[in-house]
């Protein structure tokens, strides 16, 4: 089973900044990454699949990169409403695995 | 709009069982892999199983295997999950999710989940 590993596990941000998130995996997952927003008491959002391609329907603000076994979640200018967990999740094989989440907090 | 309903969860005792529900429209759900994902409280997501679109294909995660068996009836458009043997730690909400055309395993679509708690 490939294990996903998220840093950092809280990241304390002010709106407006910049969000930088990362994913590794314990052994590549060429590009087979999503991503995944999930707010307090909703349920899961995706947000990016195949590392780098956003989902329908999602602002330019979220971006996603890497491949084999680093990946980055970007948030280039942190809205209100994009306070939450981030989850990232492999299909290079199975099982699927999903990292422990990422919670991006208001500062 | 796609459109996923679960239900069917409950209190339950160590050692019983449950079946869930996801009753599916929006779109053509014989073609369509579907999959369960769970999450305990205040804690992360967990794939559990996924069926191909003709329900000849099934996966499981090691954590379920041998007591969980999923099903679909594409008359009904409707997913199952047969719970058996279920212990405190399958105490979780459990989402049913689709995928539009990605690929099996990656979900933008999900229910509202339902929730399952085994206690005594």
């Amino acid at each position: 089973e490939i294990v996903l590993t998220q840093s950092p596990a809280t990241l304390s941000l002010s709106p407006g900044e910049r969000a930088t998130l990362s994913c590794r995996a314990s052994q590549s997952v060429s590009s087979y990454l999503a991503w995944y927003q999930q707010k307090s008491g909703q349920v899961p959002r995706l947000l990016i699949y195949d590392a780098s391609t956003r989902a329908t329907g999602i602002p330019a603000r979220f971006s996603g990169s890497g491949s084999g076994t680093d990946f980055t979640l970007t948030i280039s200018s942190l809205e209100p409403e994009d306070f939450a967990v981030y989850y990232c999740q492999h299909r290079s094989n199975w099982p699927p695995t999903f990292g422990q989440g990422t919670k991006v907090e208001i500062k | 709009e796609v459109q996923l309903l679960e239900s069917g969860g409950g209190l339950v005792q160590p050692g019983g069982s449950l079946r869930l529900s996801c009753t599916a429209s929006g779109f053509t759900f014989s073609t369509s892999a579907m999959t369960w994902v769970r999450q305990a409280t205040g804690k992360g997501l967990e794939w559990v199983s996924t069926i191909s679109g003709g329900g000849g294909s099934t996966y499981y995660a090691d954590s379920v295997k041998g007591r969980f068996t999923v099903s679909r009836d594409n008359s009904r458009n409707t997913l199952y999950l047969q719970m058996n043997s279920l212990r405190a730690e399958d105490t979780a909400i459990y989402y049913c999710a689709h995928g539009s055309g990605i690929s099996m395993i990656v979900w933008d679509s999900w229910g509202q989940g339902t929730l399952v708690t085994v206690s005594s």
